[in-house]
């Protein structure tokens, strides 16, 4: 079962809009989450995280919002850029194994038109 | 300083052959794992390290072997390549300390098995 669910496949933005991207989770246990960013051909780089006592955090254009009670985070960017054309992936640490095992969502490619 | 270093960087099998892909991080990590990328399916945890001489098994160690003699070199063995192993694997590394402190990906091993 997939504990960590990214639904939007894609998600196409014009330059200078915002984009939001979602992420549902269903284990409680899950206590910090973490966005990865991909671009093809290399390796994820971390973006932001928010911890579960918090229910924001904000980075320059980027902010996580964390809805514990409907287990949902989103992460926002604002004003979107063509740089940030790339696959983004949602993350969950869960407090047993304080994470050693982080669970990644299935990414949701966002483009950003010029 | 060259971070997460995977090799190679693309590799054909034929079923039931061994390879070992190499990951080798020059940060001093104690926390060192393997993930595969699948489309549709996120990134996988398939084993990971705490340490020099701890290993433990993520969400789909079947197949894959591996072993932490070093600091920094965390090799993943694939004793009999099989079809359902063709995929993208990342090695990740980050200092110890818990959920808060980013991976760092290498830029990947795209693998096919005929």
């Amino acid at each position: 079962d997939q504990q960590v669910k990214q639904n939007s496949p894609s998600l196409s933005v014009q330059e200078g809009r915002i984009s939001i991207l979602n992420c549902d989770y269903t284990n409680s246990m899950f206590d910090y989450f973490l966005w990865y960013k991909k671009y093809p051909a290399e390796g994820p780089t971390f973006l932001i995280s928010i911890s579960s006592i918090k229910d924001k955090n904000e980075d320059g254009r980027f902010t996580v919002f964390l809805n514990k009670s409907a287990k949902h985070l989103s992460l926002h960017i604002v004003p979107s850029q063509p740089g940030d054309s790339a696959v983004y992936f949602c993350a969950a640490s869960d407090q047993e194994t304080s994470g050693s095992r982080l669970t990644f969502g299935e990414g949701t490619q966002l483009t950003v038109n010029p | 300083n060259a971070g997460v270093t995977q090799t190679p960087k693309f590799q054909v099998l034929k079923t039931g052959q061994s390879m070992t892909l190499q990951c080798a991080q020059d940060m001093n990590h104690e926390y060192m794992s393997w993930y595969r990328q699948d489309p549709g399916m996120g990134l996988r945890l398939i084993h990971y390290s705490v340490g020099a001489g701890i290993t433990d098994q993520g969400e789909v160690p079947n197949g894959y072997n591996v072993s932490r003699s070093t600091t920094e070199d965390f090799p993943l063995r694939l004793l009999s390549a099989a079809p359902s192993q063709t995929s993208v694997y990342f090695c990740a590394s980050r200092a110890s300390g818990g959920p808060n402190e980013k991976l760092f990906f290498g830029s990947g091993t795209q693998l096919s098995v005929l």
